[in-house]
């Protein structure tokens, strides 16, 4: 595709209930990024996977939280027994390489009733 | 770790006025990018600055990276009421394998008519 596709665009899900996030990043870039950003915060890292590397999970609040990269091109980012406070929207970014441009996707935004 | 502080977090101007959001990072960097969120948007590529004391220009947008590359600045001349959203800076390391970006908390900018 010409740019970077998450789905869903919106998610609604009980408190207790596992999701799913997809990413469809740029063909052929290598690094991939996700984020979360809450209503007027700014972004928060999660995961990054570069190339064939071993990912950067700093970022995840929790072990609820995991994310994959299959094949070094789609990922999904799994969130396990949701709580309330895991209401964000979750923004998923790729790269070209190391030190190029993020090109972001429109976001999934995560709702936990 | 690794930090990037950005400053001021929210700024309030009359349309015709400048504004500057400045970037701040713990370690010196390889280069540093900008973005901007429009409100309910994602953040949009808007330069990368890799050289020591370099300067850009966007039309009425001024970018500088220190001589140090530790610090950079946005500059907006004249501001208009599309210039509205978040402006955030993002900086790479400057050596080693994780190249993930770091980013500042970013600065909003609301503009009055």
């Amino acid at each position: 595709g010409a740019g970077v596709s998450q789905s869903p665009s919106n998610k609604v899900t009980e408190k207790g209930k596992d999701v799913e996030l997809r990413c469809d990043p740029i063909s052929g870039h290598t690094a991939l990024y996700w984020y979360r950003q809450s209503l007027g915060q700014g972004l928060e890292f999660l995961i990054y996977f570069q190339g064939n590397s071993a990912p950067d999970k700093s970022g995840l609040p929790s072990d609820r939280f995991s994310a994959e990269r299959t094949g070094g091109s789609v990922s999904t980012l799994t969130i396990q027994r949701t709580q309330q406070e895991d209401s964000a929207v979750y923004l998923c970014a790729s790269s070209a390489s190391m030190n190029t441009e993020a090109f972001f996707g429109q976001g999934t935004r995560l709702t936990v009733v | 770790g690794q930090q990037v502080m950005q400053i001021p977090q929210y700024q309030h101007v009359q349309e015709g006025e400048d504004f500057t959001t400045y970037c701040n990072s713990s370690t010196t960097l390889s280069n540093i990018q900008w973005y901007k969120q429009r409100p309910g948007g994602h953040p949009v590529f808007l330069i990368q600055l890799v050289k020591s004391g370099e300067v850009k220009k966007q039309k009425r947008l001024t970018f500088q990276f220190g001589e140090a590359k530790k610090n950079s600045s946005l500059h907006i001349t004249a501001t208009q009421t599309t210039d509205v959203g978040t402006y955030f800076c993002a900086g790479q390391r400057i050596a080693g394998n994780n190249r993930k970006l770091i980013w500042g908390l970013g600065t909003s900018l609301a503009v009055n008519p």
